[in-house]
């Protein structure tokens, strides 16, 4: 079966750093992915790891360890806008199908 | 570019009705689309992986005759929520990917609310 973790809920302080954890235990294995989604629209592309370590793009950077199940997405320099789900997501081979996490909502404040 | 859409973006319909969601991928012609389903704080659970031209695959749990999926053509995939129930009701979210891509391209989505 495919098992996706992640927290709930986090909250942060505008201006700060976040990370946001990620652990799977998947079937298979080609990718981890990161997506934005804002309440009520659909998820926005953010990352994708295949290999282990980090890889940094502007403000956000998500890393990935394949010998331990584990990802982050990393924030920095929070702006309000930033608040949103943040949904860790499984390329577990076939057909590019990708099993989605439950999402973690962030929470930005002043 | 890799613009998908769907329509409609709302949709209100009575019980025992058909509701059509479409998702068009508008300037790449996809060879795989995928059905999601969200529920309000949830994530999205894929419901079904169709290829153009062929039946669609669907995940354990969803009623093939219930949600019925056509993928016509490279560009346009239809869902179809037959005799659909208040519990039916919920965010409908297609994506699209192309052949050795890894990258899906998401619709903006259709609330259905069955009455």
């Amino acid at each position: 079966g495919q098992n996706i973790d992640q927290p709930t809920e986090m909250t942060a302080t505008e201006g700060a750093i976040v990370q946001i954890n990620c652990t799977y235990q998947t079937s298979g294995f080609n990718g981890l992915f990161w997506y934005q989604q804002h309440a009520g629209e659909a998820p926005t592309f953010l990352s994708y790891n295949v290999l282990d370590g980090l890889e940094e793009k502007g403000r956000f950077s998500s890393f990935l360890s394949r010998s331990k199940g584990y990802s982050y997405l990393l924030l920095k320099e929070l702006q309000m806008k930033d608040s949103a789900s943040y949904l860790c997501a499984v390329d577990s081979g076939g057909y590019q199908k990708v099993t989605f996490g439950t999402g973690t909502k962030l929470q930005v404040i002043p | 570019g890799a613009v998908v859409s769907q329509h409609p973006s709302r949709v209100i319909c009575k019980s025992g009705t058909s509701v059509k969601i479409e998702c068009r991928s508008l300037d790449f012609q996809a060879t795989t689309m995928f059905w999601y389903r969200q529920f309000p704080k949830k994530s999205l659970m894929l419901m079904a992986t169709s290829n153009e031209g062929s039946k669609a695959t669907y995940e354990q749990g969803v009623e093939k005759d219930k949600f019925l999926i056509n993928h016509a053509s490279l560009t346009l995939s239809t869902l179809t929520v037959t005799s659909a129930h208040p519990e039916d009701s919920s965010f409908y979210i297609c994506s699209a990917s192309l052949a050795g891509d890894y990258e899906q391209y998401f619709g903006p989505g259709t609330r259905l609310t069955v009455t």
